[in-house]
């Protein structure tokens, strides 16, 4: 399977502390996004990172690439309450289409 | 911009039983949908790619017989699950890309809640 995977599967924080989920691939990459799914919910897309950038940021989150090791982190700073969602990496590939390949997801909570 | 809907959100049918579902790209011209489904608890798995005026090419595993796909519009694809059982029941999502915004990013519906009975 090309399914990416996600790691850690599940996350508890505490508000106002850090969050980061870690994306690992086994392809080469147009690109890489971030998604985020309430629950029963669509995808609501945070960011994209192409594959040669190493880094970008967008407000609170900050996502970093590492092509060498087929690997992506998401880091959200100062988590909030409404951050409580699925979060999932998505790997760009193919030519002309650039279709996505999602991973297995991070559920994550913060805590009040 | 770049809103994508979904009708119905979603839809309850007996075994045996044919469900179109329609994805609609409301302020973009979609050259390009994609169809996912998401079993509970799980990530979403591509079912096929379909770009306007052709057809779909399916994912390996994905009957294609079973899965109808048009894409007759830049604005409106559809999926119609053929002879539902109850392990169709799952949550489809499409999503699609245009040239405007760029192509790289899919925007996606809301999903559509299918239960089989």
């Amino acid at each position: 399977s090309q399914q990416g995977e996600e790691d850690p599967q599940a996350l508890s924080i505490q508000e106002g502390e850090n969050a980061t989920m870690n994306c690992s691939y086994k392809t080469s990459i147009n690109n890489l996004q971030w998604y985020r799914q309430n629950s029963g919910r669509g995808l609501v897309h945070l960011i994209l990172i192409r594959s040669n950038e190493r880094e970008k940021h967008s407000g609170r989150l900050r996502v970093t690439l590492d092509t060498s090791k087929k690997s992506s982190s998401l880091l959200i700073t100062a988590s909030r309450a409404a951050d409580t969602a699925s979060y999932f990496c998505a790997t760009g590939i193919g030519g002309a289409t650039n279709k996505l390949i999602f991973g297995t997801g991070t559920l994550l909570a913060v805590q009040p | 911009g770049a809103v994508v809907s979904q009708h119905p959100s979603w839809v309850i049918c007996k075994s045996g039983t044919s469900v179109k579902i329609e994805c609609r790209s409301l302020d973009f011209q979609a050259t390009t949908m994609f169809w996912y489904r998401q079993f509970p608890k799980q990530s979403l798995m591509l079912m096929a790619t379909s770009n306007e005026g052709s057809k779909a090419t399916y994912e390996q595993g994905v009957e294609k017989d079973k899965f109808l796909i048009n894409h007759a519009s830049l604005t409106l694809s559809t999926l119609t699950v053929t002879s539902a059982h109850p392990e169709d029941s799952s949550f489809y999502i499409c999503s699609g890309t245009g040239r405007s915004p760029p192509t790289d990013t899919q925007y996606f519906g809301p999903g559509t809640r299918l239960t089989v009975l």
